[in-house]
């Protein structure tokens, strides 16, 4: 039973465009929420994360907005660049364990020049 | 470099044999942490320490794995009998409490 689900395995943006990146939850003692980028033979590098008791957080290019009635949240890049290509992966976490995170598959991100 | 470095960064056994994997968190992290990642997957959970205390371990974990981080730096993962089946790649992340996990470079396991 997957309690992290990304259901697009790819998307490919435009260079200067938007990029949303979507993650649904099934796993209501969720209250942390993060994104990390990967690139091919490297580990997960952390992008933004979101508290439950917030709706949006922004850093830069990167916002992440979390609806928790229809527990989904989802990535926006702004304007996206190719340097930006990568997997990205939505997780998860809940106080009671610990911090440990649930990762969703991944969606790959193509940003055409 | 500060960042989390695992040893070796690849790793090629036979069926059956032993592996063993090292990870060096960033230096002020008390909590350390061990995944697998297998191909077109997201990471999985498989055990996390606070210092040197194995506080969770993954059913994932099977009684062929051991993980120890014996004086609460850098911690080990050992894989006894080897099977197919363990062939993925290792991440180890860490961070100060509860704060975002930082990962390392993983270590990539095949095993013939």
């Amino acid at each position: 039973d997957q309690q992290v689900k990304q259901n697009s395995p790819s998307l490919s943006v435009q260079e200067g465009r938007i990029s949303i990146l979507n993650c649904d939850y099934t796993n209501s003692m969720f209250d942390y929420f993060l994104w990390y980028k990967k690139y091919p033979a490297e580990g997960p590098t952390f992008l933004i994360s979101i508290s439950s008791i917030k709706d949006k957080n922004e850093d830069g290019r990167f916002t992440v907005f979390l609806n928790k009635s229809a527990k989904h949240l989802s990535l926006h890049i702004v304007p996206s660049q190719p340097g930006d290509s990568a997997v990205y992966f939505c997780a998860a976490s809940g106080v009671r364990a610990g911090n440990m995170l649930t990762f969703g598959g991944g969606t790959r991100l193509m940003v055409k020049p | 470099d500060t960042g989390v470095s695992q040893d070796p960064r690849h790793k090629i056994t036979k069926r059956g044999q032993n592996v063993t994997f090292r990870c060096d968190p960033i230096s002020e992290h008390n909590r350390l942490y061990w995944y697998r990642q297998t191909l077109g997957q997201g990471p999985e959970f498989l055990t996390y320490f606070q210092n040197e205390a194995q506080l969770e371990k993954s059913r994932l974990l099977s009684d062929r794995f051991s993980a120890e981080r014996p004086k609460g730096s850098f911690s080990t993962l050992e894989i006894q009998r080897t099977e197919q089946g363990d062939s993925a790649m290792y991440l180890c992340a860490s961070s100060l409490g509860e704060s975002e996990q930082f990962f390392g470079p993983g270590t990539r396991l095949t095993v013939l």
